[in-house]
């Protein structure tokens, strides 16, 4: 099993560009979301998602959209990046279910925005 | 008050010695609660997972005090290696539809 999966591992963009970080895994996990983690700071939640279809926002939603057509995949997409938008994302999943919270990481996207 | 909450340190001890750090949830229904390690920036790693009153690996031991909402992690005899940032995280209180929030995070750093 690769476990969870992100590309790309390190991104530069300009203002105003748009991109789409990619995540996956392979575990059949229901819930997935989307963090940032700024320096010195701990992981902020950009949006979740508990199923196929179905999605929601987190602590820090503006800025980003989401979308989630099969269990495996999550991406996150950045409409038009801002230099605030420079931090590392890091994709996690877990199984659901009471007590299921484990949550397996990503190796993060490293995103810099000029 | 904020979902969860953990003092950023850091928390500066040599080796050998006992540390805790403390972590503070809102919702009391909160069930479950995870210790993530993380290094440099890598992605977390789970710590260790308590479901009831605590639990003990090794080294490390967490506990719980549901009358005051916080967990506790505690680490024995600590090595250079443990030197990292510890997060904390309570488990979803509403079954599937709940999300996750981690607390900022403690920063351990310990000397030779």
């Amino acid at each position: 099993n690769a476990g969870v999966t992100q590309t790309p591992k390190f991104q530069v963009l300009k203002t105003g560009q748009s991109m789409t970080l990619q995540c996956a895994q392979d575990m059949n996990h229901e819930y997935m979301s989307w963090y940032r983690q700024d320096p010195g700071m701990g992981l902020r939640l950009i949006h979740y998602s508990v199923g196929a279809g179905i999605t929601d926002q987190g602590e820090v939603p503006n800025g980003y959209n989401v979308s989630r057509s099969t269990t495996e995949d999550f991406p996150l997409r950045l409409l038009s990046a801002a230099p605030s938008q420079t931090s590392v994302y890091f994709c996690a999943s877990s199984a659901t279910g009471l007590g299921a919270d484990e949550q397996f990481f990503g190796p993060g996207t490293r995103l810099t925005v000029l | 008050r904020k979902e969860v909450e953990q003092d950023p340190g850091p928390f500066n001890v040599p080796e050998g010695a006992t540390v805790a750090f403390n972590c503070t949830y809102s919702n009391s229904a909160s069930q479950s609660f995870f210790w993530y390690r993380q290094d440099c920036r890598k992605e977390p790693k789970l710590l260790m997972s308590v479901y009831s009153s605590g639990n003990e690996d090794g080294r490390f031991t967490a506990q719980l005090n549901r009358a005051s909402q916080y967990i506790s992690l505690l680490i024995r005899d600590s090595k250079l290696s443990d030197s990292a940032t510890y997060l904390c995280v309570p488990g979803r209180v509403r079954g599937n539809t709940g999300k996750l929030i981690f607390g900022q995070g403690t920063t351990l750093q310990v000397k030779p």
